[in-house]
């Protein structure tokens, strides 16, 4: 089993739509999350940090559940430009400093 | 802007012939990353240094070493590339490794093997 796991799509909507992606870890000892997106041969940028209490940020909203292990990234009112690879990553301390990212979750938006 | 700076953008190699890629960063951060990606597959760490302490990942071939003369530079040397060591190679820095600490990407570089 894959330490950091998503769908790895496509998804394929209209503008408009709504949109979740979700992601799970296996290590409990995972301390930090992020999403990031990353555009055709272009490196990740950072598109937000996941906090245990949830946070929004415009369209986009991040949560985290421990309990289950897992994140999901939510997106409102689709737009052309979010078109794109959403990656899930994951820093953990198992016996020294880790950092994980998953495979990806590609998006592509349609007019 | 503070920023982290890879160069060379593209880089071609002969098989065998040793290169080197180098990353500059302007945020003074403490931790510097090497990633490896191929095509439709996810970043994957090779090492990283917290200040001068370097951190290699189990599986990171010998082929693959790494040096930070100073905090703000950072190179990946490929001693005898191979065909399968073709991809981008991502360099990205983070204040520290604590909890919250998010990682800044440069523009990668991409390697191609003749």
């Amino acid at each position: 089993r894959k330490e950091v796991e998503q769908d790895p799509g496509p998804f394929n909507v209209p503008e408009g739509a709504t949109v979740a992606f979700n992601c799970t870890y296996s290590n409990s000892a995972s301390q930090s999350f992020f999403w990031y997106r990353q555009d055709c041969r272009k490196e990740p940028k950072l598109l937000m940090s996941v906090y245990s209490s949830g946070n929004e940020d415009g369209r986009f909203t991040a949560q985290l559940n421990r309990a289950s292990q897992y994140i999901s990234l939510l997106i409102r009112d689709s737009k052309l430009s979010d078109s794109a690879t959403y990656l899930c990553v994951v820093n953990m301390y198992t016996g020294g400093f880790k950092t994980i990212f998953g495979a990806g979750t590609r998006l592509f938006v349609k007019a | 802007d503070a920023m982290v700076i890879q160069n060379p953008r593209y880089q071609v190699t002969q098989f065998g012939k040793p290169v080197t890629l180098s990353c500059s960063q302007t945020l003074n951060h403490n931790v510097m990353y090497w990633y490896q990606q191929k095509s439709s597959q996810a970043p994957k760490l090779l090492f990283h240094y917290y200040d001068k302490d370097f951190n290699n990942e189990a599986d990171t071939p010998d082929n693959f070493q790494s040096r930070r003369p100073n905090t703000s530079f950072c190179f990946l040397d490929i001693r005898s590339p191979g065909l399968g060591d073709a991809a981008m190679y991502l360099c990205a820095t983070s204040m520290d490794r604590g909890p919250g600490q998010p990682q800044h990407f440069g523009d990668g570089t991409r390697l191609s093997i003749l």
